[in-house]
Order: C-alpha cells, then structure tokens, then sequence
C-alpha cells in the first residue's frame, strides 16, 4: 500500500530562521516522484518542489529544499530564512508508477511564522 | 494557458437540492482528478480519470455522488441529493499521465455550504 505521513500537525518558527517539515513514506515501488505544495489561507495549492526516486541530488528551488534519504524514506522540506508569508498549510504529496498515476496525499503540516 | 477552471467559486445549495462542479483541465492533460477537503478528514482523492476514462471510484462516498468526463476539456462532479455533510472545499486538478516530475496543478476550487 502507497501511503504518505506527516507527524506535525502544527508548527512554528521564528521569521528569518529555518524550519524542516517531515515527511515519511512508504511504497515498494521503485519509481515514484514526491512532491511538496504550500495552501495558504486563501485556499489555493501552490506546488513548491519535486524530487524524483531516482535523483542523486536533493532537490533546490529557492528557499525550499528536499532532503531526501531514500533509505529512511523521508523527504523532508526544508525553508530557509522564514518569511511572514510562509505561513500555510504544507502538505506532502507521491506520485507511484504502478498506481494508475495518482497522487498520494499527507495530512499537512501548518506552519506559522512568528515576527 | 489559464490553468485548471473550477465554477462556480461558491455555492450554497439547500439540503436535498441537486449540485453539478464543473472543471475544465489544463490543455493538454490526460490525468484529471476530483479531491475533497474538510478540517475533519483532511484532503481525500474522491476519483480520478485517466484519458476521460475513470480509474479508481473509491473514494466517492456514495451513490449521491457520480463524476463524468465527456471529453478531454470538461468534467463534472454532482452530488444528487445534496446534504448538510457534504459542505467542503472540492478542488479539480489535472496532470500528464506517465510524466513523473509533472506535479497536480489544481484549480482554485468549489467552496460548497449544504445548509
């Protein structure tokens, strides 16, 4: 079974310090692609960042970051230098080959900034 | 492109009365899919079409719901009848099928109140 977990349901971080957000999940397929999208109060879901399953480096773009360790199964989102606005909900998502192509979703993770 | 189109944006319906979400998907995207999101169970797949065919069902909660893709460009969610549980955000989002670094691209979603 595809499954996609995220232990924090709640998080804070001071403005301007970094914050990691985890992800665990779990699959037996080989080739699988995770994905991190942002919804801010205003609703709409906002994708941030990829890393594929066969990727040798950690995915980059802009503050965010994935640390992923294929091992452990995590792939954890990293802001750096928080922003007032990054305050949202952050949900983890994975895409599976031989699941028909669906998106696999966490329970999210909201992240507060504090000025 | 202007991406996935959700209408309406909102509607408030009565208890009983029929509901049709329509969606139009990004040019081009064989992948579409219909979620649901409530404070209480999160962001729940209810199905997905690949190629306007539908694949997985199983998360529709019952028979009050039925999903129709006619075409690659257009796809309805009704609920028939509607009831007070049924009030959430639904979000339509579509994707490249088989393209694994392809994220949902969702659209802004139905915020629909049953009262």
């Amino acid at each position: 079974a595809q499954k996609i977990t995220q232990t924090q349901p709640g998080m804070f971080v001071q403005e301007k310090e970094a914050v990691t957000l985890d992800c665990t999940y779990d699959t037996s397929d080989p080739s699988y692609g995770l994905f991190w999208y942002k919804q801010p109060s205003s609703g709409e879901m906002i994708f941030l960042i990829y890393q594929g399953s066969y990727d040798q480096q950690n995915a980059t773009e802009g503050r965010y970051s994935l640390n992923f360790q294929k091992a452990r199964k995590s792939a954890n989102l990293v802001i750096s230098a928080s922003q007032l606005g990054d305050s949202a909900m952050y949900f983890c998502a994975m895409r599976v080959s031989n699941t028909g192509n669906q998106f696999y979703f966490g329970t999210g993770t909201s992240l507060t900034v504090i000025p | 492109d202007a991406g996935v189109i959700q209408s309406p944006r909102h509607e408030v319906t009565e208890m009983g009365q029929e509901v049709t979400l329509r969606c139009k998907p990004i040019s081009g995207h064989n992948s579409l899919f219909w979620y649901r999101q409530t404070m209480m169970r999160g962001l729940e797949l209810l199905i997905y079409f690949n190629n306007n065919v539908p694949i997985d069902d199983s998360g529709m909660p019952e028979d009050r719901f039925s999903a129709k893709m006619p075409n690659a460009s257009f796809s309805t969610l009704k609920i028939q009848p509607s009831e007070p549980r049924d009030s959430a955000v639904y979000f339509c989002a579509s994707s490249l099928l088989w393209v694994w670094n392809t994220e949902a691209f969702f659209g802004q979603g139905t915020r629909l109140t049953v009262v």
